[in-house]
This record gives structure tokens, sequence and C-alpha cells, in this order.
């Protein structure tokens, strides 16, 4: 197992662009969770799903904020109207319900958003 | 809602000496989870060590454990022998084990630096 992976590591997108985040989370896990890091803080909280089920969204995911799990596997994160505000480091990560490590989150690298 | 609080921005400690890193939070959870999360420079989270809140012993791995007082609400984290490659930024975590939201509630973090 590879772990989770996310795509692209980087991007640089300018004001008002609207950019796309992918995570591939761990094949057997079924919880995936979306995170906002910025600089000298810790990771909040944006959004989880469970399988292909969004169950909750934070009150900081404005309506320009939107994720999309489809089938239960990858999942995508879509910034619209990009702001200055939105940069960030955007992590992934993922866990499973069951099994020695049940409730045990495994992050990715993140992608670092810079928005000009 | 939950909080979870690191007091120390940053702190130092020289190679093969013991450090704490501190952690307090604040639920009226009783059950949950409590976990610390190590974050090197320019790479992912990992997980260091975690604690479940029914258990009364206290976690350990390795030269990593950890000092939990429940009715406190206090979580600390003890590095032994540090090593060059525990510099990194350190996460407390709190998650609450009841059914419903799984999400981690994050510190600010406390940035980790072994000297020479």
């Amino acid at each position: 197992d590879t772990g989770v992976s996310q795509n692209p590591r980087h991007k640089i997108t300018k004001r008002g662009q609207n950019v796309t985040f992918r995570c591939d989370p761990i094949s057997e896990h079924n919880r995936l969770y979306w995170y906002r890091q910025t600089l000298g803080q810790g990771p909040e909280f944006l959004t989880y799903f469970q399988n292909e089920a969004q169950l909750e969204k934070s009150r900081l995911l404005s309506d320009r904020f939107s994720a999309e799990r489809p089938k239960g596997s990858f999942s995508t994160l879509e910034i619209q109207r990009t702001e200055q505000g939105d940069s960030a480091m955007y992590l992934c990560a993922s866990s499973r319900v069951s099994g020695g490590d049940q409730n045990e989150q495994f992050f990715g690298p993140g992608t670092r958003l810079t928005v000009l | 809602a939950q909080t979870v609080t690191q007091s120390q921005p940053e702190m130092s400690v020289q190679e093969a000496e013991t450090v704490t890193l501190s952690c307090t939070y604040d639920t009226s959870e009783n059950n949950y989870y409590l976990f610390w999360y190590k974050q090197p420079p320019s790479r992912q989270m990992i997980l260091v060590i975690r604690q479940e809140a029914y258990k009364q012993q206290n976690a350990t791995e390795n030269r990593f454990s950890v000092n939990f007082q429940k009715a406190a609400k206090s979580f600390s984290l003890k590095i032994s022998d540090s090593q060059l490659g525990d510099t990194a930024m350190y996460f407390c975590a709190f998650m609450k084990r009841t059914s419903g939201t799984y999400k981690y509630i994050f510190g600010t973090g406390t940035r980790l630096k072994v000297l020479a």
C-alpha cells in the first residue's frame, strides 16, 4: 500500500480562477477527510465522507468550496473564484471503521495552494 | 465544542535529552481518543502515539510516552533520548468516540528543534 496520495502537490493560481485537487486514500479506508492548514496553525477540518456520502461540512467551507467522492474511492475538492485568503495547505486523510488502527487518520502530503 | 490547546509554540532540546510537550483539551465527552502527530519540515503528518480515554494506562511507543490525566484534561508527550530526526512540528489532536462526527480537532502545534 502506497499510502494517501494527493495531486497536485503545488498549485499557483490567479485570484478568481477555479482549482481542483484530488486525493486518493488508502484502498480499504472508507472514511476520507479534507483539512486546511495555514502557516503556524494546526489543520482545520473542512469536510468528511464515509464511502460516497458527505456526512459533515465545516462552517468554514463557503459555497465556493465543493467536495465529491463519487464512487467512494478518490475525492476531489474544488474551489471556485479563488481568493488570496484561500492560500493554504490542503490536507487529505483517510481512516477505516474497524481493525486495530480504526479511527487513526493517515495523512497525505498535502496540496499547497498559492493564490496571487 | 471541543478545543485543544498547546501552550508552547516552540521548544528546543539537546540530542539524547528528554523533552515534554504539553497539551490540554476541553470537552464534555467521556469517551474519546487523543493523538500526537508529528509533521517534519516539508513532509507529511504521521502518527506518533494514541490514547483511548477509557484506558487508564498511559500509552508508550518506544521513546515516546504520554502522561494522560483525564480529570485535568491534560495529555502531554514525553520524548526520551531525543534524536535529530525528532525535529518537527508536533500536533495534539482530539476525536470523540461516540457515533456521529469522526473529525479531529487539532491544537496549534509545538515546533520542536533537537540540537546537536
